[in-house]
């Protein structure tokens, strides 16, 4: 277990749905970081964040959007959803910002499914 | 961009040492290499990072070569469960940002 807690496991939704994906980092934690991964592909970064703030940026659709709550949870929104938006999305989270002396601990994602 | 590169797959015997290499030749002097690995479509689970001497926890070791432009993960002994795809990643720290950039990594099979 690695204390990255990642709801709700499974979403099924239809085209042109708004849907909400939470994350819960490891206790201490501060840095949130959400990954894609589409049907065999690899994991794409979309975005990150530290105590709050957004830090980096990836291939984040302008339809996407997160944010990270002051007791650290985040949440990441996805809008006028396409059937191409259907994958996997991991939650990882780290205590430190910059050292990069720091793993990364994944939770186990939640599955959309847009039908 | 991914800043590794990694062979697409390898097999390994049950109980062998598998060896998974990996070229990081533009690290920069303060950068960690890192190691994960996915079962199916867990998580991608951590296993050991360095930045140059060699380390070595309850799940592998890590071999930095001494320029650090390229490593090794070592599984000891590999069993089936140690079946996975295997990425290593060196934080990209281009553009002012930190970003873990996950590359395509390889796919291992420990076969029986």
């Amino acid at each position: 277990d690695s204390g990255v807690t990642q709801t709700p496991k499974h979403l099924i939704t239809a085209t042109g749905q708004r849907v909400t994906l939470r994350c819960s980092p490891r206790s201490g934690d501060l840095s949130v970081y959400w990954y894609q991964q589409s049907l065999d592909q690899g994991l794409q970064f979309l975005i990150q964040y530290y105590n709050g703030e957004e830090r980096a940026k990836g291939n984040i659709l302008e339809r996407f959007s997160a944010q990270q709550f002051p007791d650290l949870h985040s949440e990441l929104n996805l809008s006028s959803l396409e059937l191409g938006d259907s994958a996997l999305y991991f939650c990882a989270s780290s205590s430190n910002r910059d050292t990069g002396d720091s793993p990364l601990h994944f939770g186990n994602g939640t599955r959309l499914t847009v039908t | 961009d991914a800043k590794t590169t990694q062979p697409p797959s390898m097999d390994c015997a049950e109980g062998r040492a598998a060896n998974l290499p990996c070229n990081h030749s533009t690290i920069s002097g303060n950068e960690y290499v890192y190691w994960y690995r996915q079962i199916h479509s867990q998580g991608p689970q951590y296993i050991i990072h360095g930045l140059k001497n060699n380390e070595t926890n309850e799940m592998a070791s890590l071999i930095i070569t001494e320029d650090r432009k390229s490593s090794t993960l070592i599984l000891p002994h590999a069993t089936l469960r140690d079946t996975a795809v295997y990425y290593c990643i060196v934080r990209d720290s281009t553009s002012g940002t930190y970003k873990y950039i996950f590359g395509t990594g390889t796919r291992l099979k420990v076969l029986a």
